[in-house]
C-alpha cells in the first residue's frame, strides 16, 4: 500500500537557522509531489509541487524541495527560516488508485523569535 | 475568485445524532475532497467526488458519507455520531482532481462531539 513518513513531527528553530524536513514515500510509478502548509488560524495552502523536469523545485516564501528518486524522497528545505514559517507542513506523496490523497503525519514547526 | 466555503464553521453535537456539512468549491472547479483532520491521526482521506460521481472512498465506516450536487456543491454526512468523530473536517476543490492538480482548502468545519 501506498504509504509516506514524515520524520519529524515537532521542530524548533531559532529565526536565521536552516531547515531540512523529511518526506519519504512508497511508490514506484508516476511522481507528482507536494508540500502543503497549515498557517496558525489560517487555511491548508500549497507550498510547492514537483512533476517533472529540475528535481529542485522552488515555492512560496523561499522554500524548496528537493525531489531525490533513488532515495524515494522530496525533503522541505529554507536556508534561513523567520518567526513567520511557524506553522504545521504536510507533505503529499503521488496519487494513486482513482484520486486518493495521502498527507504525511505532518510537522509542526515552532521558530523563536 | 472566492476561496473554497464550508459550513457551519463550528458545531456541537451529542453522541448518536447525525450531521451534514456543507462545501461550495472554487467556482469552476469540478473536483471537491473531504479529509477529517484530528492531532493523533493528522488528514485523512474521506472520499472524492467529481461531476456528482463519487470516484475514491477513504478507510471510513459507512456512517460517513457524501454527495456532490450539479453545481459542484458538496455535503458530507455523519450518522449516529460517535465521540470519536470530533475533528476538523476539511474540503477541498480543485479543477479536475489530475495527478498534477493543486487542492485549494477551505477553512474547515470543527465539529465537537460530547
Amino acid at each position: 500500500a501506498q504509504s509516506v513518513s514524515q520524520h519529524n513531527h515537532h521542530v524548533i528553530l531559532s529565526e536565521a537557522a536552516s531547515l531540512e524536513l523529511g518526506c519519504n514515500y512508497s511508490y514506484g510509478g508516476t511522481v507528482n509531489l507536494f508540500w502543503y502548509v497549515q498557517y496558525p488560524g489560517q487555511h491548508l495552502q500549497l507550498l510547492l509541487k514537483y512533476f517533472s523536469g529540475d528535481p529542485l523545485v522552488k515555492g512560496i516564501k523561499g522554500f524548496e524541495a528537493e525531489f531525490i528518486k533513488s532515495k524515494f524522497s522530496f525533503n522541505l528545505r529554507k536556508p534561513s527560516v523567520q518567526w513567520s514559517d511557524t506553522a504545521e507542513y504536510f507533505c503529499a506523496p503521488p496519487q494513486t488508485g482513482g484520486f486518493k490523497t495521502i498527507f504525511g503525519a505532518g510537522t509542526r514547526l515552532f521558530v523563536k523569535a | 475568485k472566492a476561496g473554497v466555503t464550508q459550513t457551519p464553521r463550528y458545531l456541537i453535537k451529542t453522541r448518536g445524532q447525525q450531521v451534514t456539512l456543507s462545501c461550495s468549491p472554487i467556482s469552476g472547479h469540478r473536483s471537491v475532497s473531504w479529509y477529517q483532520q484530528t492531532p493523533g491521526q493528522g488528514l485523512q482521506f474521506l472520499f472524492e467526488y467529481f461531476s456528482e460521481t463519487q470516484r475514491n472512498k477513504g478507510n471510513f465506516p459507512g456512517r460517513f458519507s457524501g454527495r456532490q450536487f450539479s453545481n459542484s456543491r458538496s455535503e458530507m454526512n455523519v450518522s449516529t455520531l460517535e465521540l470519536g468523530d470530533s475533528a476538523l473536517y476539511l474540503c477541498a476543490s480543485s479543477q479536475d482532481r489530475g495527478s498534477t492538480d493543486t487542492q485549494y482548502f477551505g477553512p474547515g468545519t470543527r465539529l465537537t462531539v460530547l
